[in-house]
């Protein structure tokens, strides 16, 4: 099973600032990807999907690079509540079922 | 809103013991998953689980580990001889498809197990 690498942070962002973090894969088979959110000692939880295309979802954009191998999450206008570690996460590819999570990117929002 | 439940929340046992953990998938769900954290660490896949039958499992799901469906709506992991290694927190997750195509798979709130 491949890698997903993010950086871990923690990023300290003042509220209503503009943050964005990267993710690396390593198996190019890679179809899917995924941002999920993780609060402290909590279950993850999906955020959104990450489209060839880019996508929006409200103050949140995802982008995919399939050449370099990388996917970007843009958060507008942070929140106290988008406090948080996002989980980048990947399918194995080949058809397999699981998913491949990152370590997560540790975001903190300060008043 | 439907959910995956798990139990217990937290387990403490000795080195040694078995274990089981319990989850109830959403009931309309078809994939079953379990994944664990250890502390500090990624979320790691251990099995995938349809039409009654492991589809994929990971390099961490050793002869130590099996998984079971025993009535049609408990889903159990269990643990046949724990190691101190094995502390972690398991996730259960149940998906309505194949999670590697829609990503969305629906996490219970863990089960946290210390070993001793």
């Amino acid at each position: 099973r491949k890698e997903v690498e993010q950086d871990p942070g923690p990023f300290n962002v003042p509220e209503g600032a503009t943050v964005a973090f990267n993710c690396t894969y390593s198996n190019s088979a890679s179809q899917s990807f995924f941002w999920y959110r993780q609060d402290c000692r909590k279950e993850p939880k999906l955020l959104m999907s990450v489209y060839s295309s880019g996508n929006e979802d409200g103050r949140f954009t995802a982008q995919l690079n399939r050449a370099s191998q990388y996917i970007s999450l843009l958060i507008r206008d942070s929140k106290l509540s988008d406090s948080a570690t996002y989980l980048c996460v990947v399918n194995s590819g080949g058809g397999a079922d699981g998913l491949t999570f990152g370590k997560g990117t540790h975001l903190i929002i300060q008043p | 809103e439907p959910e995956v439940t798990q139990t217990p929340s937290h387990q403490v046992t000795q080195m040694g013991q078995e274990v089981i953990l319990r989850c109830v998938p959403i009931s309309n769900h078809l994939y079953f998953y379990w994944y664990r954290q250890i502390l500090g660490q990624k979320v790691e896949f251990l099995v995938s689980f349809y039409n009654n039958e492991i589809s994929e499992k990971s390099e961490i799901f050793d002869d130590q580990f099996s998984v079971e469906r025993p009535d049609g709506s408990n889903f159990t992991l269990k643990i046949r001889s724990t190691k101190l290694e094995d502390s972690a927190m398991y996730f259960c997750a149940s998906s309505t498809t194949s999670g590697t195509n829609t990503g969305e798979l629906f996490f219970g709130e863990g089960s946290r197990l210390t070993v001793l």
